[in-house]
């Protein structure tokens, strides 16, 4: 599968623990972007990343949210100190220059 | 309790109708519009996309039109079948931001019955 990839699909934790999801890009693209769904909403725009560099982050991504991509391939997104509100589908996409491809989502649920 | 977020805008039509999805944007800058389906469970895929140098554009039984003069775009999708039932979202994009940073409408969910 040569798609986008992304790891947990799933995670259930305890507010107050940390948790981690990766995201590995189809592999010619040099653009990769993360977005967080909930429930009956669209996706919202997070951050994203051209190769290494970070260059936007979203207002949504508070100080307890940190993305990288190191070596300009797969990026991690680290959510510190989980809250409730932290529940949501966190979506990667990435994109050569224009359309979006999404990968299936790491649904976060904090209990 | 309520469900916050659970009340989308719903379309219900018989396979082979064609469908009208309907969107509404209030950003004057935005020059991009994409339309997306995301089926339960999976990310959003790209169904097509318009400049808003157009006013029309079509795909294999998709066609996007674009209204700037009321910020309205709408997703025609011709001879629907079932597989097509999805909730789509319309996704605007602000000149000068880069292609991939996108504001998502709310979303329609779609149901084609057999």
């Amino acid at each position: 599968d040569t798609g986008v990839s992304q790891d947990p699909r799933h995670k259930i934790t305890k507010r107050g623990q940390n948790v981690t999801f990766r995201c590995d890009p189809i592999s010619e693209h040099n653009r990769l972007y993360w977005y967080r769904q909930t429930l009956g909403q669209g996706p919202e725009f997070l951050t994203y990343f051209q190769n290494e560099a970070q260059l936007e982050k979203s207002r949504l991504l508070s100080d307890r949210f940190s993305a990288e991509r190191p070596k300009g391939s797969f990026s991690t997104l680290e959510i510190q100190r989980t809250e409730q509100g932290d529940s949501a589908m966190y979506l990667c996409a990435s994109s050569p220059r224009g359309e979006l491809f999404f990968g299936e989502g790491s649904r976060l649920t904090v209990l | 309790g309520e469900s916050v977020g659970l009340h989308l805008p719903t379309l219900s039509v018989q396979e082979g109708d064609n469908s009208i999805i309907n969107c509404a944007y209030s950003n004057s800058a935005s020059d991009y519009f994409i339309w997306y389906k995301q089926e339960s469970g999976k990310g959003p895929q790209f169904i097509i996309d318009i400049r808003s140098n157009m006013d029309k554009r079509q795909g294999q039984r998709v066609t996007v039109l674009l209204n700037k003069t009321v910020k309205h775009l709408s997703l025609q999708i011709a001879a629907t079948q079932p597989g097509d039932s999805a909730v789509y979202f319309c996704a605007e994009n602000e000149e000068g931001t880069s292609y991939g940073k996108l504001t998502f409408g709310q979303g329609t969910i779609l149901t084609v019955h057999p």
